[in-house]
């Protein structure tokens, strides 16, 4: 059983630049949610999707974008990147959607500084 | 408001007991226990759905109040590996009734030998 990957392991980019972070979710998960980390914090919820569609949404400006595809893979785009987007940027994989059942399996991670 | 854990930082000897609690000022439906060592992602320890459920998992083991919105993490005879951060985790729906999950504010615990 393959785990949750994510590319790449880090990342630096300038203010108002765009980033894309991607993700493989674990297999037979058909979910993937999205988390920044700043230093220090706790993981903070972006958004989830749930068989291509966002199925849910944390306190984020628009900037902040998603995608799934039909193999539940999913990328995670930031436009004009400012400087407190610089954090770890965690994707996580589940089966089924809303729910109580999301036992969540982390990715490593992106670290993306901006610059 | 997310969840508040406490106490937020503690410090053990190997093979000391510790107690981690969760407390939500929302309802909690299903709470979710993780561990994250530096440097790495949270890995997920357990999961409880209903109130007064209580699982295990080797000398961790947990319980969920779900009259009280609370639920504690107890870490019996602590190992080295279990030093980390410690963070519950639940599931609300937004204002639009939309699915967000929270995590609580972490419980920094390290284990010294």
């Amino acid at each position: 059983e393959t785990g949750v990957t994510q590319s790449p392991t880090h990342l630096i980019k300038t203010r108002g630049q765009q980033v894309t972070l991607r993700c493989s979710s674990q297999s037979g998960h058909n979910t993937v949610s999205w988390y920044q980390q700043a230093l220090g914090q706790g993981p903070q919820f972006i958004f989830q999707y749930y068989r291509e569609e966002e199925n849910g949404r944390g306190n984020f400006p628009p900037r902040f974008s998603g995608l799934q595809f039909p193999n539940y893979s999913s990328e995670l785009n930031v436009n004009a990147l400012e400087l407190d987007d610089s954090a770890l940027y965690l994707c996580a994989s589940s089966r089924g959607g809303t729910g109580y059942y999301n036992e969540q399996f982390f990715g490593p991670g992106t670290r993306l500084t901006v610059l | 408001q997310q969840p508040v854990q406490s106490p937020q930082a503690v410090i053990l000897r190997e093979g000391e007991d510790a107690v981690i609690n969760c407390s939500s000022s929302k309802a909690l439906y299903s709470v979710h226990w993780y561990r994250q060592k530096h440097g790495e992602a949270p890995v997920f320890l357990m999961i409880l759905l209903k109130g007064g459920e209580q699982k295990g998992h080797d000398k961790i083991s947990a319980s969920f109040n779900e009259k009280k919105q609370q639920s504690s993490l107890y870490l019996t005879a602590s190992q080295l590996s279990y030093s980390g951060t410690y963070f519950c985790g639940t599931e609300w729906a937004g204002a639009s009734g939309t699915y967000k999950y929270i995590f609580g504010t972490g419980t920094r615990l390290k284990v010294l030998a």
